[in-house]
């Protein structure tokens, strides 16, 4: 199974910080790059995505980079909020893939502190 | 809108008994999946449906018996379970297959 690491595996920030979190893909068939948000007991739900065939996107404080050369991408959350604690996992799929090819990371726990 | 639900919240079983999961969902969308989340793994995928009646293996089926007759619903069965099944269980649907997965709020397995 081609893997997507995820780093690193827990955060602690300030807030008003700028929390970034780390993921890279083996795989250069990878087409699509989502990350969910997961708050406790409850299921993740999308937050952002990206395809290759941009470098950025952001949607409010979250911003997702892709380098594709490195076979990279990451978050970053803009003035971090203690709301904004939660654990973040990446993922990837492959090209014409259903969404019963994406794989995650393995998670980021990231907590915001007052 | 009560979207996807799973029940139960929470379930303990012995070793060896079955245990069927349950997952609903009110959008009619075609896909459905379960994943397991443990520390240090992260989601696995352990089945997926594209629909009624059509299910296909993920990274972790051993162990695991899915079916789709309806499709709102999408019971996942641990036929005799084992303490390594411990884990919380993730329902999730997408109205395609190219569509953002929407996930429900976990079953709590816990195999005494």
């Amino acid at each position: 199974q081609q893997q997507v690491k995820q780093s690193p595996q827990s955060l602690i920030v300030q807030k008003g910080g700028i929390p970034i979190i780390n993921c890279a893909y083996e795989n250069t068939a990878f087409d699509y790059f989502p990350w969910y948000q997961q708050f406790p007991g409850k299921g993740p739900a999308l937050l952002i995505a990206i395809r290759p065939d941009v470098s950025e996107k952001k949607e409010g404080r979250f911003t997702i980079s892709f380098n594709k050369s490195a076979k990279q991408f990451s978050l970053h959350i803009m003035d971090s909020q203690p709301g904004d604690s939660a654990t973040y996992f990446c993922a990837a799929r492959g090209y014409g893939g259903s969404q019963g090819n994406l794989i995650f990371g393995k998670g980021t726990k990231l907590s915001v502190k007052p | 809108d009560a979207g996807i639900t799973q029940s139960p919240r929470y379930k303990i079983t012995e070793t060896g008994r079955q245990v069927t999961l349950m997952c609903h969902q009110t959008w009619s969308h075609s896909y459905m999946f379960w994943y397991r989340q443990d520390l240090g793994h992260g989601l696995r995928l352990i089945y997926y449906s594209a629909a009624a009646d059509i299910t296909d293996k993920g990274e972790v089926p051993d162990g695991y018996v899915v079916s789709r007759s309806k499709t709102e619903n999408f019971p996942l069965t641990l036929e005799s379970a084992t303490r390594s099944q411990t884990s919380v269980y993730f329902c999730a649907s997408s109205e395609t297959g190219d569509s953002p997965l929407h996930f429900g709020n976990g079953t709590r397995l816990t195999v005494t």
